[in-house]
């Protein structure tokens, strides 16, 4: 079954530094979402993307955030100047309009900033 | 706040039991959805059952959704140790004009199946 690839797995950081995550989302899909969950807390939506640009994005994706699509395949979270509370991890996922609305995640990538 | 909220936290049962979990949630919706996610890993989705439906059957799994109380349950029925996992109602959030796939999580059941 196509799957949702993230990459890496684990990032840790030090504080103020840019880290990107990466995902390849389900080749035919056309919707693409970051979640976060931070330890011991509820799963929460960042952002959302189709047709090249953002859907809606949550209080939580403020300036330091953006998301791209490089090319076909790729899409990537970039925090710009991480802060310790970007500690989580992060999940990518996908969907298309003919899955029902069903999404599809990653495995995730875990994010450690000192 | 739209999320959805399992009851309970945790569960602890013996292999060949059933697992019941309980969400609740505020808003209207169009559809609620229950999610499986293994201890580190993403989720997985489990089934979704849309506003005019009350019951919906996959395999081991069956969901009822109440609208009037805003609520549903997950029953797993023949529990194996391999179900051992956190389980995630999340409704979508249609009365807030968002857009597809915006969904918003419960806390989570933590079930754990013993051998």
């Amino acid at each position: 079954e196509p799957e949702v690839t993230q990459t890496p797995s684990h990032q840790v950081t030090q504080m103020g530094q840019e880290v990107i995550l990466r995902c390849v989302p389900i080749s035919n899909h056309l919707y693409f979402y970051w979640y976060r969950q931070i330890l011991g807390q509820k799963v929460e939506f960042l952002v959302s993307f189709y047709n090249n640009e953002i859907s809606e994005k949550s209080e939580i994706f403020d300036d330091q955030f953006s998301v791209e699509r490089p090319d076909g395949s790729n899409f990537t979270l970039k925090i710009r100047s991480t802060k310790l509370e970007d500690s989580a991890m992060y999940f990518c996922a996908s969907t298309s309009a003919s899955t029902n609305e069903k999404l599809f995640f990653g495995s995730g990538t875990q994010l450690s900033v000192l | 706040s739209q999320q959805g909220e399992e009851d309970p936290q945790a569960l602890s049962i013996q292999e060949g039991e059933n697992a019941t979990m309980n969400c609740s949630y505020k808003t209207s919706i169009n559809n609620l959805q229950w999610y499986r996610q293994n201890s580190g890993r993403g989720l997985v989705h489990l089934i979704l059952i849309r506003s005019n439906e009350r019951e919906k059957h996959s395999g081991r799994l069956r969901v009822t959704l109440d609208t009037s109380k805003k609520s549903s349950s997950l029953l797993i029925t023949a529990s194996r140790a391999a179900d051992t996992a956190s389980y995630f109602c999340a409704t979508d959030g249609t009365d807030r004009g968002s857009t597809l796939g915006r969904l918003y999580f419960g806390r989570g059941t933590q079930l754990t199946v013993w051998p």
